[in-house]
């Protein structure tokens, strides 16, 4: 079954102390991998889109990274509003509704000034 | 900008009244949009995949004669939660793939607050 774990559940960071989020993710061939911002009350905003092992895109403080078991989303000096809620999905090759994607729980971060 | 949009964003209503939340595309077409249900603190729970001009694809344990999907047009998928309940309350969000299907990157509504009395 695909499934999608993200580590930790919340995370608690001073403005510009680094971190990484991590997502763990099992699936049946990989489509794609994708990371998304949520903040409170809103839909989740696109971040990345990630293909392959190997594969790294930067946005910003924001760098994601993908192996052939996990991704990784990289926070570099972050700033208060940097706090929201971060998504991983993945998105498996044959899937029979195109475009479906399975949701991990999400790490909720907050950036304390 | 945004390039989905959702209407209502926020809407109560009585128990065993019908709900109609819009989703639209602003400017693409969407062959495929889904639709999403999330309660406080969890993630996104995917319910349906709306297809334009055939009929919506249900995951599993999600009541088709309870929450009705209609992709009329290339821009447009509405949701309709029928003889709503207090147990229906959430936030319902809407996505679609631009450009349509693949991996291509899905974007996502600002979601509807529901409130079921």
């Amino acid at each position: 079954e695909d499934q999608v774990t993200q580590s930790p559940e919340a995370l608690r960071l001073q403005e510009g102390e680094s971190s990484s989020l991590n997502c763990s993710y099992t699936v049946s061939g990989l489509r794609g991998l994708f990371w998304y911002r949520q903040d409170p009350g809103k839909g989740p905003e696109f971040l990345f889109t990630l293909y392959s092992a190997g594969e790294e895109k930067e946005k910003e403080r924001l760098k994601a990274t993908l192996t052939k078991k996990e991704s990784f989303l990289h926070i570099t000096a972050p700033k208060p509003e940097d706090s929201a809620t971060y998504l991983c999905a993945v998105q498996a090759k044959g899937s029979s509704n195109t475009g479906k994607l399975i949701f991990g729980q999400g790490t909720t971060l907050q950036v304390k000034p | 900008g945004a390039v989905v949009s959702q209407h209502p964003s926020r809407v109560i209503c009585k128990s065993g009244t019908s709900v109609k939340i819009e989703c639209r595309s602003l400017d693409f077409q969407a062959t495929t949009m889904f639709w999403y249900r999330q309660f406080p603190k969890q993630s996104l729970m995917l319910m349906a995949t709306s297809n334009e001009g055939s009929k919506a694809t249900y995951e599993q344990g999600v009541e088709k004669d309870k929450f009705l999907i209609n992709h009329a047009s290339l821009t447009l998928s509405t949701l309709t939660v029928t003889s709503a309940h207090p147990e229906d309350s959430s936030f319902y969000i809407c996505s679609a793939p631009r450009p349509p299907g693949g991996t291509d990157t899905q974007y996502f509504g600002p979601g509807t607050r529901l409130t079921v009395l």
